[in-house]
């Protein structure tokens, strides 16, 4: 069965630096997300990605995060100089054309910044 | 802005113990409402789609319904399997948004 792969599954950072978080969505999926959820608190929202750019993004979402999918199989989510409230379990997660809210979710990366 | 609230935060249950979980929403157009189970340290995983007040969804022993401003998910006669977190989450407004709102989740424990 298909399923979207992350990697690392753990990263460990210091404030400051950047990190370049993976996934590999489903291949044939089109619609792509990033998501955090910080320890003990609820899965949220940061920005989705169709037809090579961002669709929408919320309020986390600021200067200091971007996303590409620079070929045809990668998704990627780079934090640009991490702050210590970073700390979170980041899921990628993509859904095919109907479906809404069929999404399918990775394992996470856990990114710890300290 | 759009707000999920889950009820209770937590239930434990015996084995074979019927219950309900509760999901409440103010949102502004709804047009999803959607069901996700969560495992420790796992991604969530997706359970069921419903669109409009008075839909009704199931698999096995789980049965999702919707009202215009709640939602239920109904576990019969529940295993330890069904021991997860499920969490309720919405898509509102109109056109392309992908936004996902997600409430805190509750989370089930099922006792032999």
């Amino acid at each position: 069965e298909p399923e979207v792969t992350q990697t690392p599954s753990h990263q460990v950072t210091q404030m400051g630096q950047e990190v370049i978080l993976r996934c590999v969505p489903i291949s044939n999926h089109l619609y792509f997300y990033w998501y955090r959820q910080i320890l003990g608190q609820k899965v949220e929202f940061l920005v989705s990605f169709y037809n090579n750019e961002i669709s929408e993004k919320s309020e986390i979402f600021d200067d200091q995060f971007s996303v590409e999918r620079p070929d045809g199989s990668n998704f990627t989510l780079k934090i640009r100089s991490t702050k210590l409230e970073d700390s979170a379990m980041y899921f990628c997660a993509s859904r095919g054309v109907g479906g809404l809210g069929e999404q399918y979710f990775g394992p996470g990366t856990r990114l710890t910044v300290t | 802005e759009d707000q999920v609230t889950q009820s209770p935060e937590a239930l434990r249950l015996q084995e074979g113990e019927s219950s309900s979980l509760n999901c409440s929403y103010t949102v502004s157009g709804l047009r999803g409402l959607f069901w996700y189970r969560q495992d420790p340290g796992k991604g969530p995983e997706f359970l069921f789609t419903l669109y409009s007040a008075g839909e009704e969804k199931e698999k096995e022993r789980l049965k999702a319904t919707l009202t215009k401003k709640e939602s239920f998910l109904h576990i019969t006669a529940p295993k330890p399997e069904d021991s997860a977190t499920y969490l309720c989450a919405v898509q509102a407004g109109s056109g392309g948004y992908q936004k996902v709102t997600f409430g805190t989740g509750t989370k089930l424990q099922v006792i032999p």
